[in-house]
């Protein structure tokens, strides 16, 4: 059975760092690549990035180029999350998830369960 | 604001048929790239629920259907139950932006 069981909840001050995983089992985790999806309060789902376990390629949405950086471990079969310095604004819920290619484009299978991530202001 | 665009909400009555759309454009839908529906239940991750703009992964009911027609796209809910009521997200590719996007959700209330 496909699983990603990500860390648990983080409460954070500005100006901290944060590392937040994402663990993947059921299934070979260099094979697929791994996405990392935000949902601020209230809001919707927004694509941040994405890394390929198997040679750690990434990419980033431009919104996210910068500010935050995704790294995996193909020992432990975990991707990563992280920030240097957290905002208030980096406050929300953040999701990994596999992604499958098709010849029509791309979408994702299995979600983690989600990391909540606050920021008092 | 996101790329694709999706009904703020929609409600429908138990039993009933309601439909969600996507619109999106030439980068994306419009480019032939194809389209993604996830379920949110109150609190809990995303799942998916409508691949490859009409197929359903195993274990998803029969009463949810996707179609897309050019760049005219929407999910169906045919029979609507009560544990229906959640948010709704669109997905596709966008080629110019090098992007996975999302629709804006559609929240669904069961009467």
């Amino acid at each position: 059975e496909v699983q990603l069981v990500q860390s648990g909840a983080e409460v954070k001050k500005p100006g901290e760092s944060l590392k937040i995983s994402c663990k993947a089992s059921g299934y070979s985790f260099t094979t697929y690549w791994i996405g990392w999806v935000r949902q601020m309060p209230g809001k919707g789902l927004e694509w941040m990035g994405i890394i390929y376990p198997s040679d750690s390629d990434t990419r980033y949405s431009p919104s996210f180029q910068g500010q935050v950086t995704i790294s995996a471990d193909r020992s432990i079969s975990t991707a990563f999350l992280q920030w240097s310095s957290l905002k208030a604004s980096d406050t929300a819920m953040y999701y990994c998830a596999r992604r499958i290619a098709t010849a029509g484009g791309y979408y994702f299978d299995y979600w983690g369960q989600g990391t909540l991530v606050t920021v008092p202001s | 604001q996101s790329v694709l665009t999706q009904p703020p909400s929609v409600s429908g009555a138990p039993g009933q048929r309601v439909t969600i759309s996507c619109t999106g454009s030439s980068s994306n839908i419009g480019a032939g790239y194809d389209v993604h529906w996830y379920q949110q239940l109150p609190g809990t991750a995303p799942k998916l629920l409508i691949y490859g703009n009409s197929n359903r992964p195993s274990g998803v009911p029969g009463r949810f259907s996707g179609s897309k027609s050019g760049t005219s796209v929407s999910l169906a809910i045919t029979g609507l139950q009560a544990e229906d009521e959640a948010d709704y997200y669109c997905q596709s590719y966008d080629s110019s932006l090098s992007d996975y996007v999302f629709g804006s959700g559609t929240k669904v209330t069961v009467l």
